[in-house]
Parts: C-alpha cells; structure tokens; sequence
C-alpha cells in the first residue's frame, strides 16, 4: 500500500507556464511534508518544506498548498524554466522520521 | 565536506553473487536510511538506522541486511542477487529525531544484476 500517492507521472510545461504536482495520503500522523528535486545522475535534493499547520508556503517560483482535510498537497512552480526539468517527489514524515516518498513526477519545461 | 558518500557508483552483478554497498557520511548524523529508487516507483526504505549499533526493517528488505558498526557508516549486503535487485540504491540521513529534519541523500549506486 503506497502511503502516498502523486499525479502526474509525466508534466510538459512550456517556458514561463505554471507546474502543478498533486500528492495525497491516508496516514494522519505525517507532520512534515517536502519535496524533493532530483536530477539525472544525482540523489533527490530538498526543495520546500510545509508543516500541516499552514495552508501555503512559498519560496521564490515554488509554492506548497496544503490542504488539511482533504489529506493533500500540491507544488506550483510558477514561471516554469528548462533548468526546472527534473524529476520531483513529494514526501510525508513523522517525528520518528521515517520518511515515504511518492512515485516521482518527470518534468520537462520547454524552451 | 563530503556530506553521504557511496560506493561503488556502478556495478555489474552476476546472479547469485554478493556484495555491499558502502556508505558514509560525515555530518554526525544519528539516522541513516537505504532506499531503492525504480522507475515510476519512486523510493522505496530497504533498512534504516537510528544510532550506532540499532538497524530496523523498512517497506522492501527481503534480500538485503544492514549493519551500524559506528555513527559515520551504513553498509547495505546483497546476498545472493537476483534480477529483482537490479536498481539505483541511495543511501540517505536525517539528524535524529524530530519532525522537519532534512533528509540528505548520496549521489546513488547503480546495480544490474545479470
């Protein structure tokens, strides 16, 4: 059973377009939720971070939209760049820190 | 500062043969994970580690065992491969417990078992 769940898979966006990644979970002991950038060849690297406490959270082109009932949460990246091209995981925590990772969504901005 | 270091980076494996993935890290970080990444799957905890000396199960650690001899190293032993095995292996840590800790992963071992 995957405890969470990202859509989509796949994302084109043209340059200066939005990206969205959606991520669900079930589990309602998960208190920390990031996300993960991952180029080719490297190892996921942090990109944002929300607590369930907030609604949003953004930092630069990147926003986290929490949304607490429904048990969801998204990633925007306002004016998409090619150097955004990578794969991204969304992720859910406890404070024992076992950490679960989404299946990843490939992104490709286009120039 | 080196952060996680894995070795080797790429391994070819024949059916049936062992080996370990090495993994250090110099951060002085308590917790250590291996998670394996496969296409469209995401990643997916092998074994973790919350000190010298403590290992314990994670979702998908048929195949594999771990050992915590000292803070700084995590050694991942694949006994007898399989095909099933043939993955991109991370080796990651965490600071300890408590919520919003960063997870800090290596570059990644590639393994084909053949």
């Amino acid at each position: 059973q995957q405890q969470v769940k990202q859509s989509p898979q796949s994302l084109i966006v043209q340059k200066g377009g939005i990206s969205i990644i959606n991520c669900a979970y079930e589990n309602t002991a998960f208190d920390y939720f990031p996300w993960y950038q991952q180029f080719p060849g490297k190892g996921p690297a942090l990109l944002i971070a929300i607590r369930p406490d907030v609604s949003e959270k953004k930092e630069g082109r990147f926003t986290i939209s929490f949304n607490k009932s429904a048990k969801q949460f998204s990633l925007h990246i306002m004016d998409s760049q090619p150097g955004d091209s990578a794969t991204y995981f969304c992720a859910a925590s406890t404070s024992f820190n076992k950490f679960y990772f989404g299946s990843g969504t490939k992104l490709n901005v286009k120039p | 500062n080196a952060g996680v270091t894995q070795t080797p980076k790429f391994r070819i494996l024949k059916i049936g043969q062992s080996m370990t993935l090495q993994c250090t890290q110099d951060m002085n970080h308590n917790y250590m994970y291996w998670y394996r990444q496969d296409p469209g799957m995401g990643l997916k905890l092998i074994y973790y580690s919350v000190g010298a000396g403590i290992t314990d199960k994670g979702e998908v650690p048929n195949g594999y065992n771990v050992s915590r001899s000292t803070t700084e190293d995590f050694p991942l032993r694949l006994e007898l491969a399989a095909p099933s095995q043939t993955s991109v292996y991370f080796c990651a840590t965490t600071k300890g417990r408590g919520s919003g800790n960063t997870i800090y992963f290596g570059e990644g071992s590639w393994l084909t078992v053949v």
